[in-house]
């Protein structure tokens, strides 16, 4: 069946640094892929999508670009803060639902 | 207006007893659901209603009942309850299905604490 797998945390960062979770996925068809966020204490939230191959998403200074020969949705961003401290889940549209990834937990440091 | 809210947000129980989780979304989408949410931060689907038909049961044991009086809304009802039980349980909604692209909107969530 389909499934999503992402890189096993924490990731610990210093504020400024380059953060990469990787995420790749297997999948029938063409998913659309998701990364959403879960702040301490709160709801998730849809940090960004792509819906078909070669498309980026962006948002709050994350990137993730769809990459159908590898599998891959892995999201970026140039320069962490102490606020992006979160779970960082990648996810594929399944029928009807959401494939979740374990989740990435990313602990920002000053 | 908070688009996809449930209720109760913290919710502690004894063993046995029986909850109820209530969700609404003020979103006009036709697509709702649930999830769990372990002590790992694992998500799984449980349950997925298109106007107020279940179209997804994730074997989901009997004590679990969803119902949707209309499509605006989706509860969760939980008979005897367990301690494995204890989880956060997200409500979320969509446009259509997810399948198509479209963006899943969660609310809160509400977290059990079977004791």
């Amino acid at each position: 069946g389909d499934s999503v797998t992402q890189m096993e945390g924490p990731v610990t960062l210093s504020e400024e640094a380059f953060l990469t979770i990787n995420c790749t996925y297997t999948a029938t068809g063409y998913p659309s892929l998701f990364w959403y966020v879960q702040y301490p204490g709160e709801g998730l939230q849809l940090l960004l999508k792509a819906t078909k191959a070669d498309d980026k998403g962006s948002n709050k200074g994350f990137e993730a670009t769809y990459r159908k020969e590898t599998t891959s949705f892995h999201l970026e961003k140039g320069s962490v803060q102490v606020s992006d401290s979160a779970v960082y889940f990648c996810a594929l549209s399944g029928y009807n639902k959401l494939i979740f990834g374990a989740g990435t937990r990313l602990a920002v440091h000053p | 207006d908070t688009a996809v809210s449930q209720t109760p947000k913290y919710l502690v129980t004894q063993m046995g007893n029986d909850k109820s989780i209530k969700c609404e979304q003020n979103l006009g989408h036709d697509t709702m659901y649930w999830y769990k949410q372990d002590s790992k931060k694992f998500l799984k689907i449980m349950f997925s209603y298109n106007n107020k038909e279940l179209i997804i049961n994730e074997t989901v044991p009997n004590r679990f009942s969803p119902k949707s009086p209309d499509k605006a809304h989706l509860n969760l009802h939980i008979n005897s309850l367990e301690l494995g039980d204890s989880a956060v349980y997200f409500c979320a909604s969509s446009p259509t299905g997810s399948d198509s692209g479209n963006t899943i909107y969660f609310g809160e969530g509400s977290w059990l604490t079977v004791v």
